[in-house]
């Protein structure tokens, strides 16, 4: 069975701070790939980052980085120098070598000023 | 190049009644995906269409129902609506291609906020 399980219903951060997100995934494919979206309060959701099973790096998009951890199957989500904007709905997503999505229930991150 | 889209954005209804949203893909992708986001709650998965066809369900009642047409576009279909059913409604479309080792991500519509009263 696929799961994805986001074990930090919120969080704080201090504005310009660090701030990881934490993602567990679970599956019995070998290729697989994993995404994180960001969700503002406007509902749009936003693609964020994404890691390939198969890449040995961690993948970055700007302040954002996917600690990849394939033994362990985690794909934490880094945001550096965190920024008001920040403040969001953040969700873990894996798609399956059957093309489907799966997404965790989400991580509420709150920037404080 | 148009993102997904949804339609209607917003939409009240009373129970018992019966909700049609609709989701058109990004021009190329064959695969569509609906999820329920109940306030303040996570995705909760609905339903996969691919080719025309169910690929998948969530653990939801029968009568969350939908279809995929020959253009890909899709629709969701609610009946007998209960309170309950208020959420926000999301589809996402992705270009699934067995067989790759990069994958897609799935590219999300504004949603149907569905109200029933």
């Amino acid at each position: 069975a696929q799961k994805i399980t986001q074990t930090q219903p919120g969080m704080f951060v201090q504005e310009k701070e660090a701030v990881t997100l934490d993602c567990t995934y679970d599956t019995s494919d070998q290729s697989y790939g994993l995404f994180w979206y960001k969700q503002p309060s406007s509902g749009e959701m936003i693609f964020l980052i994404y890691q390939g099973s198969y890449d040995e790096q961690n993948a970055t998009e700007g302040r954002y980085s996917l600690n990849f951890q394939k033994a362990r199957k985690s794909a934490n989500l880094v945001i550096s120098a965190s920024q008001l904007g920040d403040s969001a709905m953040y969700f873990c997503a894996m798609e399956n070598w059957g093309n489907q999505f799966y997404f965790g229930t989400g991580t509420s991150l709150t920037v404080i000023p | 190049e148009a993102g997904v889209t949804q339609s209607p954005t917003h939409l009240i209804k009373t129970r018992g009644q019966q909700a049609t949203l609709r989701c058109s893909p990004i021009s190329g992708h064959t695969s569509v995906y609906w999820y329920q986001q109940a306030l303040g709650l996570g995705l909760q998965f609905l339903l996969w269409y691919d080719e025309g066809e169910e690929r998948n369900r969530g653990n939801f009642p029968p009568r969350f129902s939908g279809r995929q047409f020959p253009n890909y576009s899709s629709e969701l279909n609610v009946n007998a609506l209960e309170l309950e059913d208020s959420a926000l409604y999301l589809c996402a479309s992705s270009n699934a291609v067995l067989g790759r080792k990069r994958y897609t991500e799935a590219f999300f519509g504004q949603g149907t906020r569905l109200t029933v009263v």
